[in-house]
């Protein structure tokens, strides 16, 4: 697979620990905001979504988080393994847009043992 | 994974050259996705395809052309490559409706344009 060096806000965390991911979006009309992995050497992969008009969502181990009146969205990892060590993006789709994901820059998340 | 493969994986070609890269998906999802990844800019739509012979253009589409003749395969061309396509390219598929958000991923191919 492939990757990029990208130079990216980086958080690191003990394993066992929570993380918590941010990201600020700009635009309001945005259908669903989407959270994405990337691992060193391979393509992003679907963590979760939310659709605008919720605040929270849950799924295995992740939490996303929807903060509309600051434009904030967050993902929060429960018990971060080493595994959960990648490249995290966040994605907004807008359906007038043609339903096309706009990316932000990512954030690496990096687990100590 | 989901059935997607990138061809090639890796290129090295020259300024002015033509290149072309290829995806290829045998999960028979109707949208097709090409974008390009660069430090500092993350990933950027180049063209997309909602059908055989039915495409679009993303965010950075100059100096890039798309072509669809079957569901499986989506070609990205670079008529005539520059420095600053120096990237990688990833292929993404997804189905419709919510399933937009959820893309499936190739592995990426890394251009080298000298």
């Amino acid at each position: 697979g492939e990757s990029v060096g990208l130079h990216l806000p980086t958080l690191s965390v003990q394993e066992g620990d929570n993380s918590i991911i941010n990201c600020a979006y700009s635009n309001s009309a945005s259908d669903y905001f989407i959270w994405y992995k990337q691992e060193s050497g391979k393509g992003p992969q679907f963590i979760i979504d939310i659709r605008s008009n919720m605040d929270k969502r849950q799924g295995q181990r992740v939490t996303v988080l929807l903060n509309k009146t600051v434009k904030h969205l967050s993902l929060q990892i429960a018990a971060t393994q080493p595994g959960d060590s990648a490249v995290y993006f966040c994605a907004e789709n807008r359906y007038n847009a043609g339903n096309m994901l706009t990316f932000g820059g990512g954030t690496r998340l990096m687990v100590k043992p | 994974d989901a059935g997607i493969t990138q061809s090639p994986r890796h290129k090295v070609t020259e300024t002015g050259t033509p290149v072309t890269l290829r995806c290829h998906q045998t999960e028979n999802h109707r949208y097709m996705y090409w974008y390009r990844q660069d430090p500092g800019h993350g990933l950027r739509l180049i063209h997309y395809s909602y059908g055989v012979k039915d495409t679009d253009k993303g965010e950075v589409s100059d100096g890039y052309s798309v072509s669809r003749s079957k569901t499986e395969d989506f070609l990205l061309t670079l008529e005539s490559a520059t420095s600053s396509q120096t990237s990688v390219y990833f292929c993404a598929i997804s189905e419709e409706g919510r399933a937009y958000n959820e893309q499936f991923f190739g592995p990426g191919t890394r251009l080298t344009v000298l």
